[in-house]
């Protein structure tokens, strides 16, 4: 079956500090992975999406890495600030086809002033 | 450009009730999707459509839903006769199309609440 896990489930950190949010997915072979943000009562906002050739991609303080041959993903986030507070998803696409997104539940993270 | 619209953004209707969501996804995207998101089931894709084709409905959980595509910038997601277990927020998403995959766009999503 075709699963992406999140870890951990809810966060909460100290403003400032770098911090890192994870995803594993169950089939190595993605086309691609993306993190979104979502705020409480709102869409998603797509982040950073990462092609299967590619190991990263940045924006600002996000980072984001692909490791396909075990399963994983990684978002950073450097230098946390209190607006920074959402549920992060990350969500990938199986071999039903590269727009056919399979999301993780999230992580709730909290940075507190 | 103002992003994916959805209308309503809450409903409210009894159980039996047809319920219609509205979408107009941004304008030149070729991909738009229907997504379902709950507590119990996090957020599901229930079909998605490319150049106003349906290309993958796997996921509309019951007769009762369906989705139509009239033109590039319209999508309705219907159902009926809705259920309380039906009661969710629905996002409608849209992306550019071709040989890689892009970014989806969210719209601010409608909450159904069925009674």
């Amino acid at each position: 079956k075709q699963e992406v896990t999140q870890i951990p489930a809810a966060l909460s950190v100290p403003e400032g500090e770098n911090l890192v949010l994870n995803c594993s997915f169950t089939d190595s072979a993605i086309y691609n992975l993306q993190w979104f943000r979502q705020d409480p009562g709102k869409g998603l906002t797509s982040l950073l999406l990462i092609q299967s050739s590619q190991r990263e991609q940045t924006s600002g303080r996000l980072n984001a890495s692909l490791d396909k041959s075990s399963g994983r993903s990684t978002l950073y986030i450097a230098a946390s600030q209190p607006g920074d507070s959402a549920t992060y998803l990350c969500a990938a696409p199986f071999s039903g086809g590269y727009n056919k997104l399979i999301f993780g539940a999230g992580t709730r993270l909290a940075v507190h002033p | 450009d103002a992003g994916v619209i959805q209308s309503p953004r809450h409903e409210v209707t009894e159980m039996g009730q047809e319920v219609t969501l509205r979408c107009k996804p941004i304008s030149g995207h070729d991909y738009l999707f229907w997504y379902r998101q709950t507590m119990m089931r996090g957020l599901e894709l229930l079909i998605y459509f490319n150049n106003n084709v349906p290309i993958d409905d796997s996921g509309m959980p019951e007769d009762r839903f369906s989705a139509k595509m009239p033109n590039a910038s319209f999508s309705t997601l219907k159902i009926q006769p809705s259920e309380p277990r039906d009661s969710a927020v629905y996002f409608c998403a849209s992306s550019l199309g071709g040989k890689m995959a892009y970014e989806q766009y969210f719209g601010p999503g409608t909450r159904l609440t069925v009674t």
